[in-house]
């Protein structure tokens, strides 16, 4: 139990388009899920938290019109980086954390993008 | 103050010792902890979650909580090569006002080697 999936696995794009990443609950409901990124050897930063129905929750310094945000169903999430520069290159992780356990979050095994 | 500390490490034990990796927090109102484990280039496995104070066993692995002085740690006995990776420790936060809105706040994660 407690599988998230994310789709693509890799992307690489050019300058200036913009990139989906869809993030799904396989096996359970998850009201709430979160966006992550994560930089070579560093930690994960807490993009935004995704809410079935509502508009997210992003955190500071992130911009919200740069980094999309639709939970339209209780399995799916997806996250769009409009106009993505080099520097949007990234390693982006979901998780999704499961109705019944409101406090654990299960990962998704991550999107690499690389913006050329 | 960081809310989440660990040592970066490396923490480098040989194959067959007690790796012991410790993380403290400075939200004394935190009550849930967590481990997760990665490995280069993968998202984050969830390996133990801990509520109550003491100690929470599982196979190998055996979480330790202490909330009177604010640290977590997580044991992983008979070590092996395979446990090489990073160990994230993650604490859920929850927002005063907010309705029950919370998040997990990660460490920046320790480097376990594990040598033959």
């Amino acid at each position: 139990g407690a599988v998230v999936s994310q789709h693509p696995s890799r992307v690489i794009c050019k300058s200036g388009t913009s990139v989906k990443i869809e993030c799904r609950s396989l096996d359970f409901q998850a009201t709430t899920m979160f966006w992550y990124r994560q930089f070579p050897k560093k930690s994960l930063m807490l993009m935004a938290t995704s809410n079935e129905g509502s508009k997210a929750t992003y955190e500071q310094g992130v911009e919200k019109d740069k980094f999309l945000i639709n939970h339209a169903s209780l399995t799916l999430s997806t996250l769009t980086v409009t106009s993505a520069h080099p520097e949007d290159s990234s390693f982006y992780i979901c998780s999704a954390r499961s109705d019944r356990e409101l406090d654990t979050q299960y990962f998704g095994p991550g999107t690499r993008l690389t913006v050329l | 103050q960081k809310e989440v500390e660990q040592n970066s490490g490396p923490l480098s034990v040989p194959e067959g010792a007690i790796a012991s990796l410790n993380c403290t927090y400075s939200d004394r109102g935190s009550q849930s902890f967590f481990w997760y484990r990665q490995y280069s280039g993968k998202s984050p496995e969830l390996i133990m979650s801990i509520y109550s104070n003491g100690d929470k066993e599982d196979g190998r692995f055996t979480a330790q909580l202490n909330k009177a002085s604010q640290y977590v740690s997580l044991l992983i006995r008979d070590s092996q090569p395979s446990d090489s990776a990073t160990y994230l420790c993650a604490v859920n936060k929850i927002l005063p006002l907010s309705g029950g809105y919370n998040k997990l706040i990660f460490g920046a994660g320790t480097r376990l080697a594990v040598h033959p």
